[in-house]
């Protein structure tokens, strides 16, 4: 299958201060990409909807001025997580689609938030 | 309408039996269901899929069977390896590319 990167896999930071990851597809020109937030033991929260060159598409409940995504092309989308506080520590996961081809979402290994 | 769920929530399985996880769903729109394996620290990766013309698909020990009257779909994992010890998802796709997921179920192979 596709591979889909993310970078930091891991990152500690200070309360107040802002992150941000970046997903990137390395060898398929994704559409969309798709931001998921995790906590332990439970399942995959959609947070937003990235199609590249566009306004991303937010859950309800998410806040869009928080969580700020960017796909400023067909393999790179980031978000970041702006004035971050401990209640935002989480497994946040891209994903990337490619619809024309109808094929699967293809998912990144997860970045590891952790907000003291 | 928009939730998938799953059960168990929580599933033991000596080495060498069977695992079965269950989901159903409500909204006929779905159109896609994928099974997602994911292991601590680590994102999910497919591990099989079924569209609703199909009522069972096989992959090695990986077996999908669906209920499209019913709405429901299930994971049968056969002669289960300790290995196979992680949380499964199912999911639901669909036409703009959202994936519904259901509240996942960590499965334990002892040896």
């Amino acid at each position: 299958g596709a591979v889909v990167s993310q970078h930091p896999s891991r990152v500690i930071c200070k309360s107040g201060t802002s992150v941000k990851i970046e997903c990137r597809s390395l060898d398929f020109q994704a559409t969309t990409m798709f931001w998921y937030r995790q906590f332990p033991k439970q399942s995959l929260m959609l947070m937003a909807t990235s199609n590249e060159g566009s306004k991303a598409t937010y859950e309800q409940g998410v806040e869009k001025d928080k969580f700020l995504i960017n796909h400023a092309s067909l393999t790179l989308s980031t978000l970041t997580v702006t004035s971050a506080h401990p209640e935002d520590s989480s497994f946040y996961i891209c994903s990337a689609w490619e619809a024309k081809a109808d094929t699967e979402q293809f998912f990144g290994p997860g970045t590891r938030l952790t907000v003291l | 309408q928009q939730q998938v769920k799953q059960s168990p929530q929580s599933l033991i399985v000596q080495k060498g039996g069977i695992s079965i996880i269950n989901c159903a769903y409500e909204n006929t729109a779905f159109d896609y269901f994928p099974w997602y394996q994911q292991f601590p620290g680590k994102g999910p990766a497919l591990l099989i899929a079924i569209r609703p013309d199909v009522s069972e698909k096989k992959e090695g020990r990986f077996t999908i069977s669906f209920n499209k009257s019913a709405k429901q779909f299930s994971l049968h994992i056969m002669d289960s390896q300790p290995g196979d010890s992680a949380t499964y998802f199912c999911a639901a796709f669909d036409y703009t590319g959202k994936l519904i997921f259901g509240q996942g179920t960590t499965l334990q192979v002892k040896p």
